[in-house]
């Protein structure tokens, strides 16, 4: 079956090091999205891709870089990680541009940031 | 920008009974949808019920039912006959309509059910 998987599924760093949250869909979907989910804040996006080489900022896009190689995988950068980003972070993808295509979510991978 | 509110942080119901989480949002679009995502203690998100704007039908899925008030901006879910697997934080989520099938969704913060046996 076709499935949306993140990577790793815990992660625990230390401040100033760099992370990379690896998202991966077989669905071949062109568009892909990062979330991160906060007590208080529910889901926010930080960024999103249509495709290919295409990437887009999101609302808390700030410290954070994703780059689109190839159709099936979004990784999400942290370039010097800081105990603000300590989060659930969530990766998406939908089929296209309509308006009703449903948004598939992946299991989350729950970040610490020390 | 579009905004989505969540008025109710916690709610509790008696199993099989009907309970009614509210949610209200702003924006200046005139095409747009609506979604209930539902959140179980795994994390998964898992869409329960979908609204097109221009649709004056409320959508229903199974015991699943929105009453959508347009003018008022108001999104409710209902869930009828209340079971214990619906025990899970539930999100309200806004997506503009035309060319927005691309767009991130903006999302609430959120209403954590309680179903009490």
């Amino acid at each position: 079956d076709a499935e949306i998987t993140q990577s790793p599924r815990h992660k625990i760093t230390e401040t100033g090091r760099q992370v990379t949250l690896a998202c991966h869909q077989t669905w071949n979907h062109n568009n892909m999205f990062w979330y991160r989910q906060d007590l208080g804040h529910g889901l926010r996006l930080i960024h999103y891709s249509y495709g290919v080489q295409d990437t887009n900022k999101g609302e808390v896009s700030d410290g954070y870089s994703v780059s689109r190689s190839n159709t099936e995988d979004l990784p999400l950068t942290l370039e010097s990680a800081a105990s603000s980003q300590t989060s659930v972070y969530f990766c998406a993808s939908s089929e296209s541009n309509y308006p009703t295509d449903t948004q598939y979510f992946g299991p989350g991978t729950r970040l610490t940031v020390l | 920008a579009q905004t989505v509110t969540q008025s109710q942080p916690e709610m509790s119901v008696q199993e099989a009974e009907t309970v009614t989480l509210s949610c209200t949002y702003d924006t200046s679009e005139s095409d747009y949808y609506l979604f209930w995502y539902k959140q179980p203690p795994s994390r998964q998100m898992i869409l329960v019920i979908r609204q097109e704007a221009y649709k004056q039908q409320n959508a229903t899925e199974n015991r699943f039912s929105v009453n959508f008030q347009k003018a008022a901006k108001s999104f409710s879910l209902k869930i009828s006959d209340s079971q214990l697997g619906d025990a899970a934080m539930y999100f309200c989520a806004y997506r503009r309509g035309a060319g927005g099938g691309a767009d991130g969704l903006t999302f609430g913060k959120g209403t954590h059910l309680i179903i009490q046996p």
